[in-house]
C-alpha cells in the first residue's frame, strides 16, 4: 500500500533556529512530491519536486528530493514565529488528481 | 486571480441527515479533488473530477458522492451522516490533464460537525 511518512510529528524551536523536516515515501507510481504549509485553514503550496538533487528555494525555505532513497527534506533557516504551522508532505501517484499525504509535522516557533 | 472557494464554511448537522458542499475552482482549472481531514487520519483523498467525469476515487463508502458541472464547479454529497463524518472537507483545483505535473491549490475548507 502506498504511504508517506513524515518526521518528526512535532517540533518546538526558538526564533532564529534552523529546522529540517523529513518526508519518506513508498509510492508505486511516483510523479511528484509537494510540500504545503497549513495554518488554521487551507494548505498553502510551498514546493513541487520532481527531479532528484535539485534544490528548490524560496526565501528562508528550501527543499530537495532524493528519488533513489525515496525521501525529501524541507529546511527552514532563521525561523520566525510566523513559521509556526503544520507542514504537509504529499506525493502525486499519477492516478488522476490524487495526492497521498503524510501525517504532517507540527512546528512551533517560540519567541 | 481569485482562489478556490468553498461554501459553506461551517456546517452543523445531525446523524442521519445529508449534506452538500460546494467548491468553485480557480478560473481555468478543470480538475477538482476532494479530501477529508481529521485529527486521527490526516488528509485523505475522496475523489477527483475532470471535465465532469470522476477519474479517481478513494476508499470511502458509497455515502460519499460528488459531481462536477460544465463550469468546473464541483459538489460533494454525504448521505446518512455519521458522527465519524465530522471533519474538515477540503477541495483543491489544478489545471491539469492527466499527464501533466501540476500543483493542486486548496480552498479554505468546509468544517462539518455531525451531532
Amino acid at each position: 500500500e502506498d504511504k508517506v511518512v513524515q518526521s518528526p510529528l512535532s517540533l518546538v524551536v526558538h526564533e532564529g533556529d534552523t529546522v529540517t523536516l523529513n518526508c519518506s515515501y513508498e509510492v508505486t507510481n511516483f510523479r511528484s512530491l509537494l510540500w504545503y504549509k497549513q495554518e488554521k485553514k487551507a494548505p498553502t503550496f510551498l514546493f513541487m519536486l520532481t527531479s532528484s538533487g535539485i534544490e528548490k528555494k524560496s526565501g528562508r525555505l528550501s527543499s530537495i528530493l532524493d528519488k533513489k532513497e525515496l525521501f525529501s527534506i524541507l529546511n527552514i533557516t532563521a525561523t520566525q514565529t510566523g513559521d509556526s504551522a503544520v507542514y504537509l508532505c504529499a506525493v502525486d501517484d499519477n492516478q488522476g488528481g490524487k495526492l497521498i499525504f503524510g501525517q504532517g509535522t507540527e512546528l512551533s516557533v517560540k519567541p | 486571480k481569485a482562489g478556490v472557494t468553498q461554501t459553506p464554511r461551517y456546517l452543523i448537522k445531525t446523524r442521519g441527515q445529508q449534506v452538500t458542499l460546494s467548491c468553485s475552482p480557480i478560473s481555468g482549472h478543470r480538475s477538482v479533488s476532494w479530501y477529508q481531514q481529521t485529527p486521527g487520519q490526516g488528509l485523505q483523498f475522496l475523489f477527483e473530477y475532470f471535465s465532469e467525469t470522476q477519474r479517481n476515487k478513494g476508499n470511502f463508502p458509497g455515502r460519499f458522492s460528488g459531481r462536477q458541472f460544465s463550469n468546473s464547479r464541483s459538489e460533494m454529497n454525504v448521505s446518512t451522516l455519521e458522527l465519524g463524518d465530522s471533519a474538515l472537507y477540503l477541495c483543491a483545483s489544478s489545471k491539469k490533464g492527466q499527464w501533466s505535473q501540476e500543483t493542486q491549490y486548496f480552498g479554505p475548507g468546509t468544517r462539518l460537525l455531525v451531532l
